[in-house]
């Protein structure tokens, strides 16, 4: 089956320490999209890549970083930088730019104490 | 500033009570419009996509519209399995996302 897979489902830090997020596709999408999801807002952009090797920040970068290496793959890292960590984290896909339709991941759950 | 806003934030009908919810947007040069159904703990699941005023797609007992300046979606008959919330979000260089509307339906 076609779709989209992150794990872990929940994932639990001390504060200060690094956590990768792990986001992987099987729909030969181009673009993979990295979203944060907090109680009574809607989702917002954290980073979004197009092609392989190349990635652009959305519209709250700061305190994460991404890679693009491989088609398929899109992994999230939360640094200790971020200062509110603690949400829940969304991977998506699409074909070709941002304006098509996205197809997301079942999410991460972040809880960083 | 806002650009997409949904309304009401949570919505409890009764089994068959239809209803509708709104999505209203504030970008210029709208590309797209996408609807969303969001289970509790879990990703969006796509629903529709709207490109130009007038347009309307069904899917069972959901309907979406599209305005110059909103969206509806109509939810006819709803059974408790359409307890959901529902996510509009518009394109114009990216998707820009509302915060949703949470349907509760009672048996």
């Amino acid at each position: 089956d076609g779709g989209i897979t992150q794990s872990p489902k929940y994932l639990f830090r001390k504060e200060g320490q690094n956590v990768t997020l792990s986001c992987e596709q099987n729909l030969n999408h181009d673009a993979m999209y990295w979203y944060r999801q907090d109680p009574g807002q809607g989702l917002r952009l954290i980073y979004y890549s197009q092609i392989v090797n190349d990635f652009q920040k959305g519209d709250i970068a700061e305190g994460y970083s991404v890679s693009r290496e491989k088609k398929e793959s899109f992994p999230l890292t939360v640094t200790s930088a971020q200062k509110n960590p603690t949400a829940f984290y969304l991977c998506a896909s699409s074909n070709r730019d941002p304006g098509y339709e996205q197809y997301f991941g079942p999410g991460t759950r972040l809880t960083v104490t | 500033e806002d650009q997409v806003t949904q309304s009401p934030e949570a919505l409890r009908l009764q089994e068959g009570e239809s209803s509708s919810l709104n999505c209203s947007y504030t970008v210029s040069g709208l590309r797209g419009l996408f609807w969303y159904r969001q289970d509790p703990g879990k990703g969006p699941e796509f629903l529709f996509t709207l490109y130009s005023a007038g347009e309307e797609k069904e899917k069972e007992r959901l309907k979406a519209t599209l305005t110059k300046k909103e969206s509806f979606l109509h939810i006819t008959a709803p059974k408790p399995e359409d307890s959901a919330t529902y996510l509009c979000a518009v394109r114009y260089y990216k998707l820009s996302f509302g915060a949703g509307t949470t349907v509760t339906v009672r048996a």
